[in-house]
């Protein structure tokens, strides 16, 4: 079966320091990887995703995520981080050992920036 | 509009009324995706609509929720006999053709509901 881990419940990191998310996926085929973001009282904003090609992902609001194939992995980057980044980040992995009509979302990670 | 749009943002009920719950996704989206979040933790996902057909029901927690599409626009989805332990933020979401895999999804801003 199709799953997402997210390892940490909350990342701290002050701003304008580089900060990663962590994100690791099993799949049995190659994966749709994506990575979504939600404010406070919003629902979720996609912020990229990886399908194929680069294993460099480039997104919205100056978000990368790196596709690792050999530890399974799609860590969400950002070279500088802003307070206005606090938020909760989920990774998604579509799910076709169903058909790949259901996304499976991680349980989120609560990044909290600090001026 | 521009966005995926639900309707109420909010919603108070008491045990044992139904409810409806309302998603109108961004025109020409043929998919449409519902999911429950609880106090800001993971999504849970309940079912899609491929078009006016939802193939996968799979995820409805019990035979007291419902949901449909109407005209591959608007989505209905009604939980009849509410229990407290429903209340949570149901989420909708829409997206072009869900066969691809590779598109991302709209959401909306979500309904929170309180049940008393």
């Amino acid at each position: 079966a199709q799953s997402v881990a997210q390892p940490e419940d909350q990342v701290n990191v002050a701003e304008g320091n580089p900060l990663t998310v962590k994100c690791t996926y099993s799949v049995s085929g190659n994966p749709y990887l994506f990575w979504y973001v939600q404010y406070p009282n919003r629902g979720l904003q996609f912020l990229l995703k990886y399908i194929t090609g680069d294993n460099l992902v480039k997104g919205s609001y100056g978000f990368e995520a790196e596709f690792n194939k050999s530890q399974t992995s799609f860590h969400l980057k950002k070279p500088s981080a802003l307070v206005s980044d606090s938020a909760l980040y989920f990774c998604a992995v579509r799910d076709f050992d169903t058909g790949g009509f259901k996304t499976i979302f991680g349980a989120g990670t609560r990044l909290f920036v600090k001026a | 509009g521009a966005g995926v749009s639900q309707s109420p943002s909010n919603k108070v009920t008491e045990k044992g009324k139904d409810v409806e719950l309302r998603c109108d996704p961004i025109s020409g989206h043929t998919a449409l995706y519902w999911y429950r979040q609880s106090l800001g933790q993971g999504l849970e996902f309940l079912i899609y609509f491929q078009g006016n057909s939802a193939p996968d029901k799979s995820g409805l927690p019990s035979d007291r929720f419902s949901a449909e599409r109407t005209g591959g626009s608007v989505s209905t989805l009604t939980i009849q006999r509410t229990q407290q332990e429903d209340s949570a933020v149901y989420l909708c979401a829409s997206s072009l053709a869900v066969e691809l895999g590779n598109q991302p999804q709209h959401f909306g801003d979500g309904t929170r509901l309180s049940i008393l």
